[in-house]
């Protein structure tokens, strides 16, 4: 299965300020996810991120919010912007490998916003 | 449309205990099916699937049995072990192939020695 990282593992940020977590994965995928993990709370899809288009955004979720970007196949990054304490979550980024229909997870961004 | 509803947590089992979680589901066609377990501290990590009706999802001794007559996966293990603890998900995937997972609340298991 791929190997996916995220970075940062964890931050702490202050309220009105931005983050942009990355995710890098071993090999290359046709279809990146972020979700999202609110305290004690089950993963909600934030967006779907393919290479070369625009990223698709679920019901509840903003591109002004939470820009997406994902210049090639193995890399994808989501920025939080204009955060607030309610934006506090694990963030995650998973892959649909291409030979199958499993999806894989990275270890997860904590932000707490203050 | 498409949902997914565990059996409530938490879950509290002495170790060598017979677990089940239970796992329903609602969604049009024909999904696959998922668990995944989220360790202590650690990422999510897909446990077992199945794609069609009939199929048992296996590994680590643990089973789920898509049942499509009753929208069922529910997850069984003989003889719980404490490394077992952790938080477990079912999930969803609508369509084969390329689609958003939709997860269950989590069912958070602790395996008392």
């Amino acid at each position: 299965s791929a190997v996916i990282s995220q970075k940062p593992s964890r931050d702490i940020c202050q309220r009105g300020t931005s983050l942009t977590i990355q995710c890098q994965v071993d090999s290359q995928v046709t279809m990146m996810f972020w979700y999202r993990q609110q305290p004690g709370q089950s993963l909600t899809l934030i967006a779907t991120a393919n290479q070369g288009s625009e990223a698709t955004y679920e019901s509840g979720f903003v591109i002004d919010k939470f820009p997406i970007s994902r210049p090639n196949l193995t890399f994808s990054t989501l920025t939080v912007s204009n955060m607030s304490p309610e934006d506090s979550s694990i963030y995650l980024c998973s892959v649909e490998e291409d030979r199958g229909y499993e999806q894989y997870f990275g270890p997860g961004t904590r932000l707490t916003v203050t | 449309g498409d949902s997914v509803t565990q059996m409530e947590g938490p879950v509290t089992l002495s170790e060598e205990a017979f677990l089940t979680i239970n796992c329903t589901y609602t969604a049009t066609g024909y999904p696959s099916l998922f668990w995944y377990v989220q360790y202590p501290g650690e990422g999510l990590q897909l446990l077992l699937k199945a794609t069609k009706a009939d199929d048992k999802g296996s590994n680590k001794g643990f089973e789920a049995t898509y049942r499509k007559e009753t929208t069922s996966f529910h997850l069984e293990k003989g003889s719980v072990q404490v490394s077992d603890s952790a938080v477990y998900f079912c999930a969803l995937s609508p369509i084969r192939g390329a689609q958003k997972l939709v997860f269950g609340q989590g069912t958070r298991l602790t395996i008392n020695p």
